[in-house]
């Protein structure tokens, strides 16, 4: 297992276009949390999953955004009728379920909306 | 709510020196953990060191160490004998609400630290 890992490193969209990105988690790890980052701010809490259940989501998660994890695996976060304001990086990462275990991050998404 | 505040966007250290980065936090919370986190340029964010509020002794990680100060929810790090590779973002994050998970995270802004050879 070589970490997590998000696909694409890098998407230029057009505004208006529906674009989606996969994570795949560390496989043992129970726990993938979505995040945005913009530039020059902290990763800003998306939403996270328990297994196949989504627990919470963020009030940043416009009804545009909607992100799913099947069979509690991989992930995927999809953003409907891209804006310009969606430009940043988003952010996957996993952990497992006891309270003393270390989050491990991917290396993110680029996202350029033109 | 819950707040972190990183108070310094940049700093700047000599190769072989010390560098002491600052944050402060606010939680209502009396059990927590405080993480510092790096994220090197076009690479993915790594832990570099974590605190447990109840833990009196400060977390020590080779040449990251941390000073916590619960009282004044004060959570700097402590950066020994600078290298080139610790160029990068450090962000200071809070779990969020109580029993948060360790992913489930509150960031700062972040300080971008630049190492002079």
């Amino acid at each position: 297992d070589t970490g997590v890992s998000q696909n694409p490193r890098h998407k230029i969209t057009k505004r208006g276009q529906n674009v989606t990105f996969r994570c795949d988690p560390i496989s043992e790890h129970n726990r993938l949390y979505w995040y945005r980052q913009t530039l020059g701010q902290g990763p800003e809490f998306l939403t996270y999953f328990q297994n196949e259940a989504q627990l919470e989501k963020s009030r940043l998660l416009s009804d545009r955004f909607s992100a799913e994890r099947p069979k509690g695996s991989f992930s995927t976060l999809e953003i409907q009728r891209t804006e310009q304001g969606d430009s940043a990086m988003y952010l996957c990462a996993s952990s497992g379920l006891t309270v003393n275990t270390e989050a491990f991050f991917g290396q993110g998404t680029r996202l350029t909306v033109v | 709510a819950q707040t972190v505040t990183q108070s310094q966007p940049e700093m700047s250290v000599q190769e072989a020196e010390t560098v002491t980065l600052s944050c402060t936090y606010d939680t209502s919370e009396s059990d927590y953990y405080l993480f510092w986190y790096k994220q090197p340029p076009s690479r993915q964010m790594i832990l570099v060191i974590r605190q447990e509020a109840y833990k009196q002794q400060n977390a020590t990680e080779n040449r990251f160490s941390v000073n916590f100060q619960k009282a004044a929810k004060s959570f700097s790090l402590k950066i020994s004998d600078s290298q080139l590779g610790d160029a990068a973002m450090y962000f200071c994050a809070l779990p969020r609400g109580y029993g948060g998970s360790q992913g489930n995270l509150i960031f700062g802004k972040g300080t971008k630290l630049s190492v002079k050879p």
